[in-house]
């Protein structure tokens, strides 16, 4: 079970745009429409942002959104707010013998 | 609202075992497919395995495969995790997690509510 790929850091400044990758492949992140994304503060559990691609849960800002190209799935926060400032990770359903699999996580910075 | 709350980590000797236990509350139980995530310390998250909604289906991850089981008891809210032949590796936060769909054979639709963890920790 192979983790997806996702930068280890990205950043912008308070009122830009920052878009975050999580590369898989056919098997996972391609094959399904079952991607997830995962806010995690320091010392808290991960909280659901994005679900099976692009829909969004109640109550989570609509400055967080998620699209998937081929094998690559993105999260883009737009509007970035000091509040912003977590860990992100994406994860995919990847078939009845994996089951799930998980990116490495980037660390965003509101700078 | 959901919650889940897990309790039994410790600290335990390498080849040892320990049992974790999630309670769940505020949504139908016995309907979801329950996971169980972990995460080493500075680390980043990891599935550990899942169960469907009626306990007939069960996955692992290869890194636990042979050494960890999980279960259910829908009468009582409650997943378990044994763990069983414990590795300085396998010292991490173990979550607890509710999927969004049954997980009936293998189809699952990914994680929407964590619990806060309990950490183990395996060392001599």
């Amino acid at each position: 079970q192979s983790a997806l790929t996702q930068p280890p850091s990205a950043s912008g400044s308070p009122g830009q745009s920052v878009t975050i990758s999580c590369t898989g492949t056919s098997s996972d992140v391609g094959g399904y429409n079952y991607v997830s994304w995962y806010q995690q503060r320091p010392g808290e559990a991960p909280k659901l942002m994005i679900y099976e691609v692009i829909k969004r849960p109640s109550g989570v800002p609509d400055r967080f959104s998620g699209s998937k190209s081929g094998n690559t799935a993105s999260l883009t926060v737009s509007g970035l707010q000091a509040e912003d400032e977590a860990d992100y990770y994406c994860s995919s359903y990847a078939g009845s013998n994996n089951l799930v699999v998980f990116g490495g996580g980037t660390k965003l910075t509101v700078l | 609202q959901v919650q889940l709350v897990e309790s039994g980590g410790g600290v335990v000797q390498p080849g040892g075992s320990l049992r974790l236990s999630c309670a769940a509350s505020g949504f139908t139980f016995s309907s979801y497919g329950m996971h169980w995530v972990r995460q080493a310390p500075g680390k980043g998250l990891e599935w550990v395995t899942i169960i469907s909604y009626d306990g007939s289906d069960k996955y692992y991850a290869d890194s636990v495969k042979g050494r960890f089981t999980i279960s259910r008891d829908n009468s009582k809210n409650t997943m378990y995790l044994q763990m069983n032949s414990l590795r300085a590796e396998d010292t991490a936060l173990y979550y607890c997690a509710k999927d969004q769909n049954h997980c009936s054979g293998g189809t699952c639709y990914g994680v929407d509510y964590w619990g806060q963890g309990t950490l183990v920790t395996v060392s001599s």
